[in-house]
């Protein structure tokens, strides 16, 4: 079965730092990616999609992403937080074939606090 | 364009009652997605449809959930009887037709208490 690792469960950053979250997933077959993003109170929303083409993919509010595939990786990076940045991420992947296709593999999310 | 909408919001339970819950999809969204949200955790999937057919069912709990989207447009999730685990957030998606490994646009979820 795929899984999907986030390894900062919580994240404190000043306004103006830069971040990057970490996201390894474990498939060996052709995958999208994507990263959900849910600000307080609010619904899961797509920050960022990758199905194929450039590895470095950009997404609403500045954020970005890159794919790599020999580390089956997908980290996203933003290279100056903002206190309205506050909220909990989420990285996903699902397979394009077979029995996975179609289904969405959640990490356990990412709290991100922005200090203003 | 209005989003997913789903209800009730929340729902306090005692266990071994039941529950319902309600989703209505995006308009035109031929696939219809229900998610467990467990405290600390992502979501998971349910079930899976495809216009009123299932594709995909095999991490439901069959035992005590249950889905139907009768008409392929409005889906309902039930469980009965509850477990004091089934507290989380149930969280319903949809997402456009052509690629089936689209994005999927999710609702607000209804929060479930079992007590």
């Amino acid at each position: 079965a795929q899984s999907v690792s986030q390894h900062n469960h919580h994240v404190i950053l000043s306004e103006a730092a830069s971040l990057e979250l970490g996201c390894n997933y474990s498939y060996g077959g052709t995958v999208n990616l994507f990263w959900y993003v849910q600000y307080p109170g609010q619904h899961l929303q797509l920050l960022l999609k990758y199905f194929s083409g450039d590895p470095l993919v950009k997404g609403i509010k500045g954020f970005e992403a890159e794919f790599i595939k020999s580390k089956f990786s997908f980290n996203l990076r933003k290279p100056s937080v903002q206190w309205s940045d506050t909220a909990e991420y989420f990285c996903a992947v699902n397979g394009v074939r077979g029995s996975t296709l179609g289904r969405l593999y959640f990490g356990r999310g990412t709290q991100l606090t922005v200090w203003p | 364009e209005a989003g997913v909408a789903q209800s009730p919001r929340y729902k306090i339970i005692e266990k071994r009652q039941s529950v319902a819950f309600w989703c209505n999809p995006i308009s035109g969204h031929a696939t219809l997605y229900w998610y467990q949200q467990i405290l600390g955790q992502g979501p998971k999937l349910l079930i899976q449809f495809q216009n009123n057919g299932v594709v995909d069912d095999s991490q439901l709990p069959k035992d005590r959930f249950s889905a139907e989207r009768l008409k392929g447009v409005d889906s309902t999730l039930k469980i009965q009887p509850a477990k004091l685990e089934d507290s989380a957030v149930y969280l319903c998606a949809s997402s456009p037709p052509g690629l089936v490994a689209d994005t999927q646009y999710f609702g607000p979820g209804t929060r479930l208490t079992v007590l």
